[in-house]
């Protein structure tokens, strides 16, 4: 089993809908969970970080994480255009150097359609 | 000039070319990495320094050598590459090496070897 499984998509949907891009896995040691966007011929940008279970909302995106299922969502709600990009999840462990851990899943590239 | 900066863009190269990507960071930040994205593969971490001193090196191949003058510049010497180091090469700065969850990117240099 993959340290960290990402459906890389593609995933398209129409504006103004709800979106849910997720992550599975299987360290239970991860205790950060972040989420980032890139765009295309851009390098990826953080948007959400959480620290350990529960749900962190700003604005349109809101993030959650269930460590006993090892799952963590994004939702976008009322999606825009705009949002169109690749959606890297990414989760850490430790406190520096050799202790240190942060693995990224591949990405699914989301398309809203206007 | 602010957040991260690399240059140049695009590089294509033959196998026996000898190249450098340069990496700036105008965050104030301690710690500089190298990143591998390649198509369908999660970020790959090659390189971390920490106030201009490297920390991390993982298993990268020695036709790959980092440079850090300062803490802020960051350099990626290539020679002798092969087609399958083709890939887009993210530099990223973190406030410190230990607190590498909030990761800021460049836009990265697409390198194609030939």
């Amino acid at each position: 089993q993959k340290e960290v499984e990402q459906d890389p998509g593609p995933l398209s949907v129409p504006e103004g809908a709800i979106v849910s891009l997720n992550c599975t896995y299987s360290n239970s040691a991860f205790q950060y969970f972040m989420w980032y966007r890139q765009y295309s011929r851009k390098g990826p940008e953080l948007l959400m970080y959480t620290y350990s279970s529960g749900n962190k909302e700003d604005g349109r995106f809101t993030a959650q994480v269930d460590k006993s299922s090892k799952y963590i969502s994004l939702f976008i709600r009322d999606s825009q255009p705009s949002d169109s990009a690749t959606y890297l999840c990414a989760m850490s462990y430790g406190s520096g150097g050799s202790n240190y851990k942060l693995t990224f899943g591949k990405g699914t590239l989301l398309t809203v359609n206007p | 000039e602010t957040g991260v900066t690399q240059t140049p863009r695009h590089l294509v190269m033959g196998m026996t070319n000898k190249k450098s990507l340069k990496c700036e960071q105008h965050l104030g930040h301690n710690a500089m990495y190298w990143y591998k994205q390649s198509a369908k593969k999660p970020l790959e971490l090659m390189f971390v320094y920490s106030l201009e001193e490297r920390v991390e090196n993982n298993s990268v191949p020695s036709r790959f050598s980092p440079e850090c003058p300062n803490s802020s510049h960051l350099f990626l010497h290539l020679h002798t590459l092969q087609p399958e180091d083709s890939a887009l090469y993210l530099c990223a700065s973190s406030q410190d090496e230990r607190v590498r969850e909030k990761l800021f990117f460049g836009s990265g240099t697409q390198l194609s070897v030939l």
